[in-house]
């Protein structure tokens, strides 16, 4: 199984882009990448994911290297509500649609 | 659509009690997850059901058992509770779409063992 690498904390500036790196050097050709965040005490919530090419949804962009080792999720305008611990996972192969959530980067958003 | 939803919100159980934690999804989706997180940590999965009559086990099986009741349903018991089984316990579903792991969580089930 691919295994992802974080740092366990950052801080943004309110308004500033937030750019949350991750490493899996060890991903799979057909394996994707799924980035989740964790606001205090709620469950978990989806934000974006890719396989190759960068993605851009409502929340966030997603930015993949071409040999996929890394990536980053970036968040245009951060806010306050953005603090969060953000939890980058990769699809675990031949056991079902399942996720391992490793520590993940605390994000502070400060004003 | 309420989503995913859990009951109860908060328990406390006397180490040896047995309990149902009870899960529901209107998504219609196939799949459903139990998962357990212990104070500064990360999820890790109980157990899962890939669809409606089936369940299999996840990282963390011991001490619990499930029940997919139908496709709405997904229950996870404790038979005899263990303060190593104070945690806050999140449920998730998702649909089974190729690679499509988008999963939506409840806001927890958070228990303490005493």
């Amino acid at each position: 199984d691919a295994k992802t690498t974080q740092p366990p904390s950052m801080d943004c500036a309110e308004g500033r882009a937030a750019n949350l790196p991750c490493n899996h050097s060890t991903i799979s050709g057909n394996e994707y990448v799924y980035w989740y965040r964790q606001i205090h005490s709620q469950g978990p919530q989806y934000i974006i994911h890719g396989l190759k090419n960068n993605e851009t949804n409502e929340m966030a962009s997603l930015i993949i290297t071409e040999d996929r080792k890394s990536s980053t999720l970036i968040l245009p305008h951060a806010t306050l509500r953005d603090t969060a611990v953000y939890y980058c996972i990769v699809r675990v192969e031949g056991t079902g649609n399942k996720l391992v959530f490793g520590a993940g980067t605390i994000l502070r958003v400060k004003s | 659509n309420a989503g995913v939803t859990q009951t109860p919100k908060f328990q406390v159980l006397k180490t040896g009690q047995s309990m149902t934690l009870q899960c529901a999804q209107d998504m219609n989706h196939n799949s459903m997850y139990w998962y357990r997180q212990d104070p500064g940590m990360g999820l890790r999965l109980i157990y899962y059901s890939a669809s409606e009559g089936t369940t299999d086990k996840g990282e963390v099986p011991n001490g619990y058992n499930v029940s997919r009741l139908n496709k709405r349903e997904f229950s996870l018991r404790l038979e005899s509770a263990a303060p190593s089984q104070t945690s806050v316990y999140f449920c998730a579903s998702s649909e089974v779409l190729a690679q499509d792991l988008e999963q939506y969580f409840g806001p927890g089930t958070r228990l303490t063992v005493t």
